[in-house]
């Protein structure tokens, strides 16, 4: 699996978006940007993925450059409750249950 | 989204006991699972693939031993911690793959004494 970089911490004010960034330079053409969060002393919750567009769903969204090098995810108005977290992952998409290996990933604080 | 539980949520036990972590998907089968070790604020560590019907894959530095894994069935796999020591106190988290999405169970979190 590529290595990706995120920063250690974020803080973020509450109903402001969240943007979080994640770079992947070494990422190949078959893999995947993928995103978890974990909320404290809970197991990791899927958010989303994306391979080359963009996507959104009803959680966040996920921007992604054009080289595929980097990625965004956009919290669009953040409440107290996405304070966790973050990991990206770089992956290839696996219906035979490839594993999953976790940075560091990026601990947002939501701040009234 | 499919379910993955995990029993018990957290125990406590003296050092030199086994403790039994079950970890269930409770709406899928799951041929693959996995299972992770967490200490405080770190990130999740992968410990071992738990394979059905076969031997447990682990990890490089994980004590096979000592992480007894099973996966008797589709729907069942257990990690026994044995012969426990307060350096085994952390956060155990299983998960499995299902419809192109990985699901993670609860967690249990395990103390030492």
């Amino acid at each position: 699996d590529a290595k990706t970089t995120q920063p250690p911490s974020m803080d973020c004010a509450e109903g402001r978006a969240a943007n979080l960034p994640c770079n992947h330079s070494t990422i190949s053409g078959n893999e995947y940007v993928y995103w978890y969060r974990q909320i404290h002393s809970q197991g990791p919750q899927y958010i989303i993925h994306g391979l080359k567009n963009n996507e959104t769903n009803e959680m966040a969204s996920l921007i992604i450059t054009e080289d595929r090098k980097s990625s965004t995810l956009i919290l669009p108005h953040a409440t107290l409750r996405d304070t966790a977290v973050y990991y990206c992952i770089v992956r290839v998409k696996n219906t035979g249950g490839f594993k999953t290996i976790f940075g560091a990933g990026t601990r947002l604080f939501v701040k009234a | 989204g499919a379910v993955v539980s995990q029993h018990p949520s957290w125990v406590i036990c003296k050092s030199g006991t086994s403790v039994k972590i079950e970890c269930r998907s409770l709406d899928f089968q799951a041929t693959t699972m996995f299972w992770y070790r967490q200490f405080p604020k770190q990130s999740l560590m992968l410990m071992a693939t738990s394979n059905e019907g076969s031997k447990a894959t682990y990890e490089q530095g994980v004590e096979k031993d000592k992480f007894l894994i099973n996966h008797a069935s589709l729907t069942l796999s257990t990690l026994t911690v044995t012969s426990a020591h307060p350096e085994d106190s952390s956060f155990y988290i299983c998960s499995a793959w299902t419809r192109n999405e990985q699901f993670f169970g609860p967690g249990t979190r395990l103390t030492v004494l």
